[in-house]
């Protein structure tokens, strides 16, 4: 399969813990990469691999993986953490790469 | 720290072709995937080709028949052509280098430096 579903949105109370979900068949032989997008702005990784963090990335923010799904968890959400996230790997032959729908993150 | 931009025309006529070009800077043009991702107004990321250091492509299937990415090292420079350009092409458009690991129990690709991104309008 090449698709990742994502949920089209979430919404989080500020300073609570929230988790967004990704699930694709590919996520079983490759970890997620999951991108954070503000408006207007372009693309920065937050997660990628086996839960890393990218310098300069809050340690609130960490990934997982449980068979065909990968989780972003944002412990602690922010107001600043309020963006759109997408989750991107590679499709089950590797070769092709793809996007999740992405998830619109509002923080109340 | 490697950063890339793109550049290139803002406005493509309807059938025309869209040409554009991402610099690396800060690094050279290495054991990477080199992407093109655009993103229509309002909508999500949708990921158009890559090609790897070596020169090999690869696209997605929706946009094969119209879309060449190639490379020049010298330049440090890629670029993307989407032929037959149609409304729906308009989007902002932006150029990713993608890492990857191949150690066991950890495989993983991800896209770690992107460009500001250019928007490209469709319009006669």
């Amino acid at each position: 399969s090449s698709e990742l579903t994502q949920d089209p949105a979430v919404s989080v109370a500020l300073g609570q813990t929230v988790r967004i979900t990704c699930q694709g068949d590919g996520l079983r032989s490759y970890y997620a990469g999951w991108i954070q997008q503000k408006p207007g702005q372009a693309p920065v990784v937050v997660i990628y691999g086996k839960n890393k963090r990218p310098s300069g990335i809050p340690d609130r923010f960490s990934g997982s993986r449980s068979g065909n799904t990968a989780s972003l968890t944002i412990t602690g959400a922010q107001a600043e953490d309020e963006a759109d996230y997408y989750c991107n790997s590679r499709d089950s032959s590797g070769y092709q790469v793809i996007f999740g729908g992405g998830t619109k993150l509002t923080v109340l | 720290q490697v950063q890339l931009q793109e550049s290139g025309p803002g406005l493509v006529k309807p059938s025309e072709t869209l040409s554009l070009t991402c610099t690396v800077s800060g690094g050279s043009i290495s054991n990477n995937y080199w992407n093109w991702i655009r993103q229509p107004p309002g909508k999500g990321l949708e990921w158009i080709g890559y090609i790897y250091y070596s020169g090999s492509t690869n696209y997605n299937p929706s946009l094969k028949s119209r879309v060449t990415i190639s490379l020049d090292k010298s330049k440090n420079q890629f670029s993307l052509k989407l032929r037959s350009v149609t409304a729906a092409d308009a989007a902002v458009y932006f150029c990713a280098r993608e890492d990857w690991s191949a150690t066991p129990g950890n495989y993983y690709y991800y896209m770690d430096v992107w460009g500001k991104g250019t928007t490209v309008t469709v319009s006669s």
